[in-house]
């Protein structure tokens, strides 16, 4: 099983400053990775998939980078609706797993 | 519009069998490149996978809990069931549904609202 790793767990951040948040893969999943955006009592929401790629209606100020085992998550400049918890999957074979998650909060 | 509901009981016992429904509607169940996934999620904790299921009727499953999950489509009905046996109270969580499309390479892209099964005698 590939075990995803994330890095901080808690990331507290003032609004409008830049938020990075890491990833890492146990082994390499290539370019098969996603990241989700969860808020309280909400399902999960796909922001970003092949570690680059921002889904439909997802803002330019998130980002995405990294292949193989390192990547990263930008949130250039952090609005109000941006604090929630942050996941990264791998899906590169049909055996996903997730990272435990990095929570923004606000500083 | 895409959207897919979750349905089944809230609360069951240990040792019981669990049975869950994600009813889709926006898009068929026979599509190619397309497939729905479950996935869980306990009380403050982080997303576990444990499904998906394709067009063609192919399955994969966590190997983790592979014994004790089964996951199967109705198209007519537009439904995926998943039924996980031997419920245990770390099984207690919240159960989501996701399509999977190979527009976003897979990624789980549109996801129910989930369901909270509570598993307690």
């Amino acid at each position: 099983e590939i075990v995803m790793t994330q890095s901080p767990a808690t990331l507290s951040v003032s609004p409008g400053e830049r938020a990075t948040l890491s990833c890492r893969a146990s082994q390499s999943v290539s370019s098969n990775l996603a990241w989700y955006q969860q808020k309280p009592g909400q399902a999960p929401r796909l922001l970003i998939y092949g570690a680059s790629t921002r889904a439909t209606g997802i803002p330019a100020r998130f980002s995405g980078s990294g292949s193989g085992t390192e990547f990263t998550l930008t949130i250039s400049s952090l609005q109000s609706e941006d604090f929630a918890v942050y996941y990264c999957q791998q899906y590169n074979n049909w055996f996903w797993t997730f990272g435990q998650g990095t929570k923004v909060e606000i500083k | 519009q895409v959207t897919l509901k979750e349905s089944g009981p809230v609360l069951v016992k240990p040792t019981e069998t669990l049975t869950l429904t994600c009813t889709v509607s926006g898009f068929s169940l026979s599509n190619a490149r397309m497939g729905v996934s479950w996935i869980r999620q306990p009380p403050g904790k982080a997303l576990e996978w444990l499904a998906h299921i394709f067009s063609n009727d192919e399955k994969s499953y966590s190997t983790s809990l592979k014994s004790r999950l089964t996951i199967s489509k109705d198209t007519s009905k537009s439904q995926v069931v998943l039924t996980m046996t031997n419920m245990d109270p770390v099984d207690t969580a919240t159960y989501y549904c996701a399509r999977i499309h190979a527009v976003h390479d897979y990624a789980p892209d549109y996801w129910g609202q989930g369901t909270l099964v509570t598993v307690s005698s």
